[in-house]
Order: C-alpha cells, then structure tokens, then sequence
C-alpha cells in the first residue's frame, strides 16, 4: 500500500511553454502533498507544500507564479511551470503525506520523479 | 536557520569494511528518516527513526537516533557494491507542517 505515481517521468519542452505534473496517490487519501526540486548530485530542496482544497504553501525564494500548485481532490495534486526556461531544468519529484493510520510516523511516500529539460 | 548536515559527502570505500555516515541537525526534532537514491531514481525509505535512542537494522545497514545530540547515524557492515548510491536523512521539522528538511547526502562507491 501507500503508492505515490508521478507522470510523465521524463519532459522536454521549448522555452516559454508552461509543464504540467501529475503527482497521484493510488491507494490512499492525500491531504497533504509536497513537491521537491533536485539539482545534479544535490539534495532535495522542499519547494511547496500543497493542501488540498486550499492554496498550496511555498518555501521562501520559490516564485509562486512560476510554479503552480493545485491540489483539487484528496488523491491528485499537480505542479505546472509555467513559461518554462532552461534554467527551471531540473528534477521534480513529489511526495505524499501517510495515510491517516500512519499519521504519527508522518511518512512520506515519494513519486518516481519528473526530468524536465527545457531547451 | 535550520540545518541538516551529512558527512561525509562523498564516500570511497573498499568491499567487506565497515563505515558510519554521520547526519546532524540544528533543531529539536525526534523524528528522522533515512532513504537510499540511485542515479536517476527517486528515494526508497530505508529506515523511520521516531524516538531518542532508536536503532533500526536492515541487512547490511543499520540506524540509529539520539535527539539530544541531534545526531543520527547510518553505519554499514561488510560493504558490497551493491550498497553503491547516494543516502539521505530528513529530519521532521513537525511545528504542525508536516515538513521534512532534508540532508546534504552521501555519495558512497564502493569498490569491488
């Protein structure tokens, strides 16, 4: 149980496009998901914490209108770069908070990642 | 400002040796977690540490926590080159965020 799929695993787009992730929990309710930015051979930075039914909360220095945030139902929540550059390249991966029976560990269950390459 | 630290960053061992990677960090926190990442891949949960004094084994690996010195350690037995991957700890921040803060990593290689 507590499966997290991510998609697409892999995007390359032009610059100025906008890129949707998909971040879905398969086998449980999510209230709460979290979405990282990766930089080669470094760790994982926490971008947003996204809620669902609310706005998603973003980390200091991350630009909101840059990276939306929408959690619409307790299993989906997508991250869309919008007017992608090369220099939002990077690997994105998700995480969900446990389900509620786990929720005094508070685990995360991680996504497989996204590879966005803008060009 | 919150930090997780990891050392070392990279790691170069021979097969068979023992070795301890070391993660600190600056806030109170009782709650810490180890995952494994390979190359292009996303993390794999190795260990959940949730209590001062914690020790959790798995195979070649094992954890443990002790909160008052804000430190936990990951140390593995007899190394294989299986064991090569970058390792993680994340700290819980809790504050009713739910948030982790994650380390710096661990590059380990080990040689065959």
């Amino acid at each position: 149980g507590a499966v997290v799929s991510q998609h697409p695993s892999r995007v390359i787009c032009k610059s100025g496009t906008s890129v949707k992730i998909e971040c879905r929990s398969l086998d449980f309710q999510a209230t709460t998901m979290f979405w990282y930015r990766q930089f080669p051979k470094k760790s994982l930075m926490l971008m947003a914490t996204s809620n669902e039914g609310s706005k998603a909360t973003y980390e200091q220095g991350v630009e909101k209108d840059k990276f939306l945030i929408n959690h619409a139902s307790l299993t989906l929540s997508t991250l869309t770069v919008t007017s992608a550059h090369p220099e939002d390249s990077s690997f994105y991966i998700c995480s969900a908070r446990a389900p509620r029976r786990d929720w005094a560990k508070n685990i995360q269950y991680f996504g497989a990642g996204t590879r966005l390459s803008v060009l | 400002e919150l930090k997780v630290e990891q050392n070392p960053l990279f790691l170069s061992m021979q097969e068979g040796k023992n070795y301890t990677i070391y993660c600190n960090y600056s806030t109170t926190s009782d709650r810490l977690y180890w995952y494994r990442q390979d190359p292009g891949k996303s993390l794999e949960s190795l260990f959940v540490l949730l209590s001062n004094g914690a020790v959790k084994q798995e195979g070649r690996l094992m954890a443990s926590l002790d909160t008052k010195a804000r430190l936990s350690t990951l140390h593995i037995t007899a190394a294989v080159h299986d064991l090569s991957a970058t390792y993680f700890c994340a700290v819980d921040i809790s504050s009713g965020t739910y948030k982790y803060i994650f380390g710096t990593g661990t590059r380990l290689k080990v040689l065959a």
